[in-house]
């Protein structure tokens, strides 16, 4: 299974809503990453969780919170979000952290109103 | 290249035709590239990678060529399918670098 999920695959939320992406793997992959993109953009990394411990976190703010629950499983925690937040949120899991052969998965659209 | 963008370049082929989309890095100590393929409503699908070492790898109708000397490395797709339809990154990395940084992207149209 070489398969990356997420759900939700859409999402729309209010600014003063907490709400959480999911994402999982069971491939056995040790290092696990959030990425954020932007409409015509590439990717950009936002954090890294590598044997489920938050290795880089590249200065996002607060109001995404990362967790990690156990290898297959990575969550990522949003409240009091931003109009400019709405994007696609990618998912990837790689073999271990220095692998740069990741895997993604199909993304959650995010939309906040 | 790695500069990013505010509009995406595209490339259009005919089915059948060889396509050619290129990438120009500026870290002249760039050692390790990596090309992906996103395709609409999809994440980003690994294509193939070449070491600094190497001119030139193939894969399956794919082939990668780079060129220290003008920072520049290209992904040649042979036989261009509709399948083949995509944004294609590069990503240029730095010995040591830990993290993956995606070029611009450029967006090959396959007509029929």
């Amino acid at each position: 299974d070489t398969e990356v999920t997420q759900t939700p695959k859409h999402l729309v939320m209010g600014m003063t809503n907490k709400k959480s992406l999911k994402c999982e793997q069971h491939m056995g992959h040790r290092a696990m990453y959030w990425y954020k993109q932007k409409a015509k953009k590439p990717p950009e990394l936002m954090f890294v969780y590598s044997y489920e411990k938050l290795s880089i976190n590249e200065s996002v703010p607060s109001r995404f919170s990362p967790e990690c629950p156990n290898s297959s499983l990575l969550n990522l925690h949003l409240h009091a979000l931003q109009p400019e937040d709405s994007a696609l949120y990618l998912c990837a899991s790689s073999q271990d952290r220095g692998r740069f052969e990741q895997y993604f998965g199909p993304g959650t659209r995010l939309t906040v109103t | 290249g790695e500069s990013v963008g505010l509009h995406l370049p595209t490339l259009s082929v005919q089915e059948g035709d060889n396509s050619i989309i290129n990438c120009a890095y500026s870290n002249s100590a760039s050692d390790y590239f990596i090309w992906y393929k996103q395709e609409s409503g999809k994440g980003p699908q690994f294509i193939i990678d070449i070491r600094s070492n190497m001119d030139k790898r193939q894969g399956q109708r794919v082939t990668v060529l780079l060129n220290k000397t003008v920072k520049h490395l290209s992904l040649q797709i042979a036989a261009t399918q509709p399948g083949d339809s995509a944004v294609y990154f590069c990503a240029p990395i730095t010995g040591g670098g830990n993290k993956l940084t995606f070029g611009t992207g450029t967006q090959l149209k396959v007509e029929l």
